[in-house]
């Protein structure tokens, strides 16, 4: 069945880039019924949807991420990745990527990768 | 603070029936679906309910969603202590132009 698995970075300095890749497995990324989406989740707090993709390349922001984010997709590797730039320490949190229904749920997700924000 | 209303907790006993609620606006609930996630300690959200009520295949009809005007409501029949989670309700705010969750129910099966 479908999985996706998040990669990329466990520390990540103040001010640099945080760059993390979701891999989908069991399935393609191309299909036409879904978009690919980025969610966060603090330490001890809620989620927060931060982006979403469509195979074709449309991406669609959280507003208050806006200015920070770029998602891409790379349909041949069958996967893809997030860029939130200037990254302060309350940027720390579980970050999770997730295969969307064209209704907004997130119906299938990855196990989540921890980043840090530290110095 | 979150444009999703929820509980922060709600409690029930095994085997009873409990349901946990998400208050929002006409920009959100009011005009868009709602799906809900459960969160088990430690592990990703799990989706529940999409579209209002409906359930994806797997989850157990213990599960149900029902909508009415600006608020959503999830139910769970015959409490386990395995539904001892973290409840999520979500949609998307057309004023917002973003998808939003709600700030999450810890529900505690007694």
């Amino acid at each position: 069945q479908l999985q996706l698995q998040e990669s990329g970075p466990g520390l990540v300095k103040p001010s640099e880039t945080l760059s993390l890749t979701c891999t989908v497995s069991g399935g393609s990324i191309s299909s036409s019924s879904y978009y690919w989406g980025w969610i966060r989740q603090p330490p001890g707090k809620g989620l927060e949807w931060i982006g979403s993709i469509y195979y074709s390349g449309s991406t669609y922001y959280n507003p208050s991420l806006k200015s920070r984010v770029t998602i891409s997709v790379d349909t041949s590797k069958n996967q893809f990745s997030l860029k939130l730039s200037s990254v302060t320490a309350a940027d720390t949190a579980v970050y999770y990527c997730a295969r969307q229904q064209l209704g907004h749920a997130f119906d299938i997700w990855g196990q989540g990768t921890m980043v840090t924000v530290s110095s | 603070q979150s444009v999703l209303t929820q509980p922060p907790s709600v409690s029930a006993a095994p085997g009873q029936k409990v349901t946990i609620s998400c208050s929002g606006s006409s920009s959100n609930i009011g005009n868009n679906y709602v799906s809900w996630y459960q969160q088990l300690p430690g592990t990703a959200p799990k989706l529940l309910i999409y579209d209002n009520n409906k359930r994806p295949s797997g989850i157990p009809d213990r599960f149900s969603g029902s909508k009415s005007g600006t608020s959503a409501t999830l139910g769970i029949t015959g409490l386990q202590t395995g539904d001892e989670a973290d409840y999520y309700c979500g949609t998307w705010d057309s004023s917002l132009s973003a998808k939003v969750f709600g700030g999450g129910t810890k529900l505690t099966v007694l």
